[in-house]
């Protein structure tokens, strides 16, 4: 079965701290994952797919299919980083995004 | 573009009202999809469409109907709502079904079952 999972609920840090939300997946095939942000009142958006192999915003997630992971880092927290993190996982030839439980990320001052 | 719009923003529904969720996208994407977000949950899909007049179940689709008349539209209706369709729901749309595609989301709906 497709699955996303992310295991904690609730990230708090300090601000200039490292931060890795964590994200394994369950997926019979080679799988297509993305992480997804959502600030305070506003909408889902991107942050970053694997494929892209990109860094935005400073994050970064490296696709590991050997613990089937794709956890989200980030070398030094801002305060603007606090959001809704989602990771989702793309059901390849239908377009359907299967979505993790979220994790709250709170960066304090 | 205005992009991906839904509405109404709020709503509050009594058990056993019947409503329609609008969702319209300008970007000619094929692909469009409903999600309801709960705590704890994630997003969870309900329905989606690869295209006008194609669309198929999601994980939990008892309770909603859908229909894809046109590309632009993807309306979402409530047969018959239950306390258990509160929920913040979210309409989405991508350019095609290629697993690669971003995904671009509407604003949302916060529902309340009475």
């Amino acid at each position: 079965a497709q699955r996303v999972t992310q295991p904690e609920k609730l990230l708090s840090v300090f601000k200039g701290a490292p931060v890795e939300l964590k994200c394994n997946y369950s997926y019979s095939g080679s799988p297509e994952l993305f992480w997804y942000v959502q600030y305070s009142r506003q909408r889902l958006q991107l942050l970053l797919r694997h494929i892209s192999r990109e860094s935005i915003k400073g994050f970064t997630a490296d696709l590991n299919k050997g613990e089937t992971s794709f956890h989200l880092k980030k070398p030094f927290a801002q305060e603007e980083d606090s959001a809704m993190y989602y990771c989702a996982l793309s059901s390849s030839n239908t377009g359907k995004l299967i979505f993790g439980q979220g994790t709250t990320l709170q960066v304090k001052p | 573009n205005a992009g991906v719009t839904q509405t109404p923003k709020f709503q509050v529904l009594k058990t056993g009202q019947s409503m329609t969720l609008q969702c319209a996208q300008d970007m000619n994407h094929e692909y469009m999809s409903w999600y309801r977000q709960d705590p704890g949950m994630g997003l969870r899909l309900i329905h989606y469409s690869v295209g006008a007049g194609i669309t198929d179940q999601g994980e939990v689709p008892n309770g909603y109907n859908v229909s894809r008349s046109t590309t632009e539209d993807f309306p979402l209706r409530l047969l018959s709502a239950a306390p258990s369709q509160t929920s913040v729901y979210f309409c989405a749309s991508t350019r095609g079904t290629s697993g690669n595609n971003e995904q671009f989301f509407g604003p949302g709906t916060r529902l309340t079952v009475l």
